[in-house]
């Protein structure tokens, strides 16, 4: 059964940083492409960054501004989002989301992590 | 980037109704559209994907069809497991974009 589990979220302060992580199971997580997608409070699903399989190719939404950074180690079957400079806007559930093999579609989702930015 | 347009943004349906939304890409995404399902506090699900392929153990009552920049989910007979937001994505280029979503609720 494939799972992923979103870990790291919490309460920032404007400026501040925080890492997201998620691990994965029931899948051989080092050959497949991961992305975080996220979902301010109310509102829709915004997709946030992708990475592939071995790292080769990453994209980010252009609204984040080279503030976060996607990284995955396929030998911990995690990946990680390393958030900088964050803002009140960055406050939202996110997810970690696991693209299909041999596809850019998200497949499977995980339980999302709350990030809230806020003094 | 492609922007994802869908509507209704809000439909009421009775039990036993046969529900469409649509879902308009600014250009062609051919056939590389997924909808999810989500309910509230909960993940996305997906149902379908490459426009109209139903994701395994999805209920055949979901069906999707179109294909480059009109696209349409169809619920035949609606049930009161389906009240929840829909959205599509389309997956042809990154960005990855999401339509606005719509809310089905009970009337």
């Amino acid at each position: 059964e494939v799972q992923l589990v979103d870990s790291g979220g919490g309460l920032v302060k404007p400026g501040g940083s925080l890492r997201l992580s998620c691990a994965g199971s029931g899948f051989t997580f080092y050959s497949v492409g991961m992305n975080w997608v996220r979902q301010a409070p109310g509102k829709g699903l915004e997709w946030v960054s992708s990475i592939s399989s071995a790292s080769s190719y990453i994209y980010y939404a252009d609204s984040l501004e080279g503030r976060f950074t996607i990284s995955r180690d396929n030998a911990k079957n995690s990946l990680y989002l390393q958030m900088n400079s964050l803002r009140a806007e960055d406050t939202a559930v996110y997810y970690c989301a696991r693209s299909a093999p041999g596809s850019n579609r998200i497949d499977y989702w995980g339980q999302g992590t709350l990030v809230t930015v806020s003094s | 980037d492609i922007q994802m347009t869908q509507s209704p943004s809000t439909l009421s349906a009775s039990v036993g109704d046969r529900v469409t939304i649509t879902c308009r890409a600014s250009q062609s995404v051919s056939s590389w559209l997924a909808w999810y399902q989500q309910k509230p506090g909960k993940a996305p699900n997906l149902l379908i994907y490459k426009a109209s392929t139903l994701e395994t153990g999805v209920p055949s009552r979901f069906s999707g069809s179109g294909s480059g920049t009109e696209f349409t989910l169809t619920i035949s007979s609606l049930q009161p497991d389906d009240f929840a937001t829909y959205y599509c994505q389309q997956y042809n280029t990154y960005p990855l974009t999401f339509g606005g979503g719509t809310k089905v609720e009970i009337k």
